[in-house]
């Protein structure tokens, strides 16, 4: 199985600061060209929300302060600016390879 | 509008099977793929399988392999999930969530059961 690692588990950033999150591969996610990692927000009480998909691409409806990058095993996820309502904890994914795999999460809170 | 309806929250006793079911609207659901994702109280998510709705074809994290079954009923638009003997260990919340065929994100998710496994 791929083991996604992410870091940190939590940060604490202020209001309108660059929060910056990591996930690590313990195998390429690449295939044909694209990246299979994904990223998710998730609120207490809610289901996951798909933010970034193939590893760079803005889900409709997502602002643009969220951007990601990376490819094969080292991935960022950067929100910037940080609003209050970024509280949440997130995960990302892998889809190149079964069983589909996520990250343990980071949980960010304001300073 | 695209939305996945889950059935409602179940309280059952150990050694027991239940059904969850996942009722698509706004999308046929021979379109793309269904997929089941577990989450225990205050823990990560876990990929529990997927299946194709347009042929029956499932597959299953080994983890589970043997515990769940997904299966889906396109009159109905809908997928399922089954569980059985089940334990302590399976008191979690389970979410249904669509997979685009063009990539193995899931871009809608269900509101989530809540499965509770006590006697």
């Amino acid at each position: 199985d791929i083991v996604l690692t992410q870091s940190p588990a939590s940060l604490a950033v202020s209001l309108g600061q660059r929060a910056t999150i990591s996930c690590r591969a313990s195998e390429s996610v690449d295939s044909y060209g694209n990246s299979f990692m994904h990223w998710y927000q998730q609120k207490p009480g809610q289901p996951p929300k798909l933010l970034i998909y193939r590893a760079s691409n803005l889900e409709s409806g997502i602002p643009a302060r969220f951007s990601g990058s990376g490819s094969r095993t080292d991935f960022t996820l950067t929100i910037n600016p940080v609003e209050a309502d970024d509280v949440a904890t997130y995960y990302c994914q892998q889809s190149n390879e079964d069983p589909y795999t996520f990250g343990g999460g980071t949980k960010l809170e304001i300073k | 509008e695209v939305q996945l309806q889950q059935s409602g929250a179940e309280l059952v006793k150990p050694g027991a099977s239940v059904k969850l079911s996942c009722t698509a609207s706004g999308f046929n659901i021979k379109d793309t793929y269904m997929h089941w994702v577990k989450q225990r109280p205050e823990q990560g998510l876990e990929w529990i399988g997927r299946i194709d709705p347009a042929n029956g074809n499932t597959k299953y994290d080994p983890k589970f392999q043997g515990k769940a079954t997904i299966t889906a009923d396109t009159s109905s638009n809908t997928a399922y999930l089954q569980l059985s003997s089940l334990t302590s260990e399976d008191t979690a919340v389970y979410y249904c969530a669509r997979n685009p065929i063009t990539g193995g994100h899931f871009d809608y998710w269900g509101q989530g059961t809540t499965l509770t496994v006590s006697s």
